[in-house]
């Protein structure tokens, strides 16, 4: 198994330029998640998925889209990407709520100029 | 509502010394409770876990944890760290409501110096 996968490990961005963050996982995992990793302030959850064709909000969902057509996929679009998106993203999938642990992608870190 | 804070940012320890990061939670439900390590330029790795029973709970590298349930505590002890314990450490929790939402700490970096 190769796990959580996420492309690309790193990206530049100019403010108002959109693009794609890729998160596949091989575990036939139902949930999926991003986070955002910023100095001193742990994870914050943007959207999560329970399931193909499900997905909501997290704690920071302004700025991001997401979807979810296959179990595997959950790609993540900043639609026009300002400075304040400059952080590293973590993708994550787990088998189900409650008591899964969650298991981690390698990290995607964006800067936006 | 659920939250979790982890009492110290940093922690500097000497090389095979004992070592406690603290981690207090909050939760309007019933919740599990996790600790992950963060390695530079990494993602997170699980260390423990608690579901129930035991409140000791023992995790990869000699790691442990204890569940407090009346302190709503989930501190994580070892009893002799090593140079490659050098990470950041988070404590999580999550439940069955909420849609399974994971609660994060701020991360405390373990820093061993020889």
């Amino acid at each position: 198994n190769a796990g959580v996968t996420q492309t690309p490990k790193f990206q530049v961005l100019k403010t108002g330029q959109s693009m794609t963050l890729q998160c596949a996982q091989d575990m036939n995992h139902e949930y999926m998640s991003w986070y955002r990793q910023d100095p001193g302030m742990g994870l914050r959850l943007i959207h999560y998925s329970v399931g193909a064709g499900i997905t909501d909000q997290g704690e920071v969902p302004n700025g991001y889209n997401v979807s979810r057509s296959t179990t595997e996929d959950f790609p993540l679009r900043l639609l026009s990407a300002a400075p304040s998106q400059t952080s590293v993203y973590f993708c994550a999938s787990s088998l189900r709520q409650g008591h899964y642990e969650q298991y981690f992608g390698p990290g995607t870190r964006l800067t936006v100029t | 509502a659920q939250s979790v804070t982890q009492l110290d940012s940093q922690v500097p320890v000497f090389e095979e010394a004992p070592v406690e990061l603290r981690c207090n939670y909050s939760s309007s439900v019933s919740v599990y409770l996790f600790w992950y390590v963060q390695y530079p330029n990494q993602g997170l790795q699980l260390l423990l876990k608690y579901l129930s029973g035991s409140t000791l709970v023992k995790g990869i590298n000699g790691f442990e944890a204890e569940f407090n349930k009346s302190q709503t505590s989930f501190h994580l002890r070892k009893p002799s760290v090593h140079i490659s314990d050098t990470a950041e450490y988070f404590c999580a929790v999550r439940g069955n409501t909420n849609a399974g939402k994971s609660t994060f700490g701020d991360g405390t970096t373990l820093t061993v110096k020889p």
